[in-house]
């Protein structure tokens, strides 16, 4: 089984600045197959980036998606006030599918 | 405009089954380019995958190791729904339900791109 490792922790920044999260594996995921999802409080996750840096439908070009083998990583580039949310990434390459516990991005 | 909407009890006793039905409109569970699934949210074990059916001449079903032995999901054509079965649990399975689409007018893999509204089961006495 692949574990996934999200840092930081915790993330706290200000509306317009850049975040950056970070998504290690402990084995290379292969064909990049790595997504990222987006979770508010009371809500199912939404789907943002998948085979690591193609957004889905509807999804804002400041989320841009990046990386391989064992490292990814999502960026914001400019933080909106609807973005500070759960943060986590999901690799599909090998069975069973598995996510990072998350990465919380609040507001400072 | 894909549409999972989930149904079933919140509450759940020690030892008997927890059951959930996702139905879908908008696609069909008999698609050749989608996957159903069905996934948990706790505090304690975050997000976890616990199995999938989907149709490609026939159909599969895939189930995590971590619940192989009391997991049961069928899809139901005449419904277009499918459904999720979890023998025997204990306090340890509260945690929101989700069920998800993967794939769509193509097969990418197995990443979730629709989900249902969640369902809160907890399991107590």
């Amino acid at each position: 089984e692949i574990v996934l490792t999200q840092s930081p922790g915790t993330l706290s920044l200000s509306p317009g600045e850049r975040a950056t999260l970070s998504c290690r594996a402990s084995q290379s995921v292969s064909s990049s197959y790595l997504a990222w999802y987006q979770q508010k409080p009371d809500q199912a996750p939404r789907l943002l980036i998948y085979g690591a840096s193609s957004r889905a439908t509807g999804i804002p070009d400041r989320f841009s998606g990046s990386g391989s083998g064992t490292d990814f990583t999502l960026t914001i580039s400019r933080l909106e006030p609807e973005d500070f949310a759960v943060y986590y990434c999901q690799q599909y390459g090998s069975s069973p599918y598995t996510f990072g516990q998350g990465t919380k991005l609040e507001i400072k | 405009q894909v549409q999972l909407q989930q149904s079933g009890p919140g509450l759940v006793k020690p030892s008997q089954t927890l059951s959930l039905t996702c139905a879908i409109s908008g696609d069909s569970v008999s698609s050749d380019s989608a996957a159903w699934n069905w996934l948990r949210q706790s505090p304690s074990r975050g997000l976890e995958w616990l199995g999938r059916t989907y149709y490609r001449s026939k159909w599969y079903i895939n189930y995590a190791v971590s619940v192989k032995s009391r997991i049961t999901i069928n899809p139901d054509t005449s419904k277009n729904q499918f459904s999720l079965q979890l023998n025997s649990v204990t306090p340890e399975d509260t945690a929101a339900y989700y069920c998800a689409r993967a794939g769509g007018r193509q097969w990418l893999g197995n990443f979730f791109n629709y989900w249902g509204q969640g369902t809160l089961v907890t399991v107590s006495s």
